[in-house]
């Protein structure tokens, strides 16, 4: 079954310090993973996409990773501002059908404390 | 440029009630889809249209009906709304069905008592 999992569920940290969010899926066959910001009362906004071939990309203070082998992702934050509390969204999408499909993980909820 | 613009933002319907919610996107995108939100879950998908004309069911589509009015505009209708379907619901577009990045609206939060 198709699944995407993320951990932990929720993580408050202070400002100024790092965070590591994981992502693990078993979505086949992969075509790429998403990494969305949801803050409260939005919809996700798209942070980075990463493709098979890819192992590490950043968007400023954020770095996403992906080992296509173990079907794991992680989004560090660097840094952290009060403006980092949000949701984080893990997406997967791959092709079933001639259609690209996405499978959403539930999220991790991050609180950023001054 | 607005992007996607829902409505209403908050509606509390009682079981049996009917409505209708609205999606506008002024960005060109052919994709548009609508998803549902609930606690401790990822989004699932209710419907979508890959392109003007089309519209295909997603993970969730038992309890609502869409319609692709034009290009710009995806409703999503309860016909007859229930407890279950008390969530935050979403729609989003894209350029095409294909690995693009979504592109949200704020978000419709409805209450069904």
């Amino acid at each position: 079954k198709n699944q995407v999992e993320q951990s932990p569920q929720s993580l408050i940290i202070l400002e100024g310090k790092n965070c590591t969010l994981q992502c693990n899926y078993t979505v086949s066959p992969f075509s790429n993973l998403r990494w969305y910001k949801q803050d409260t009362g939005r919809g996700p906004v798209s942070l980075t996409i990463m493709t098979f071939s890819e192992n590490t990309k950043s968007n400023g203070r954020y770095t996403a990773t992906l080992d296509a082998d173990t079907k794991q992702s992680s989004l560090h934050i660097t840094a952290s501002q009060l403006s980092d509390s949000a949701s984080y969204i893990c997406v997967v999408s791959f092709q079933s059908g001639g259609y690209n499909k996405l499978i959403f993980g539930a999220g991790t909820r991050l609180a950023v404390h001054p | 440029n607005a992007g996607v613009t829902q409505t209403p933002k908050f509606q509390v319907l009682k079981t049996g009630q009917s409505m209708t919610l609205q999606c506008a996107q002024d960005m060109n995108h052919n994709s548009m889809y609508w998803y549902r939100q609930d606690p401790g879950m990822g989004l699932r998908l209710i419907y979508y249209s890959a392109s003007e004309g089309t519209t295909d069911k997603g993970e969730v589509p038992n309890g609502y009906n869409v319609s692709r009015l034009n290009k710009r505009e995806f409703s999503l209708r309860l016909e007859s709304a229930a407890p279950s379907q008390t969530s935050v619901y979403f729609c989003a577009s894209r350029v095409l069905a294909t690995n693009e990045k979504l592109f949200f609206g704020s978000g419709t939060q409805l209450s069904v008592l």
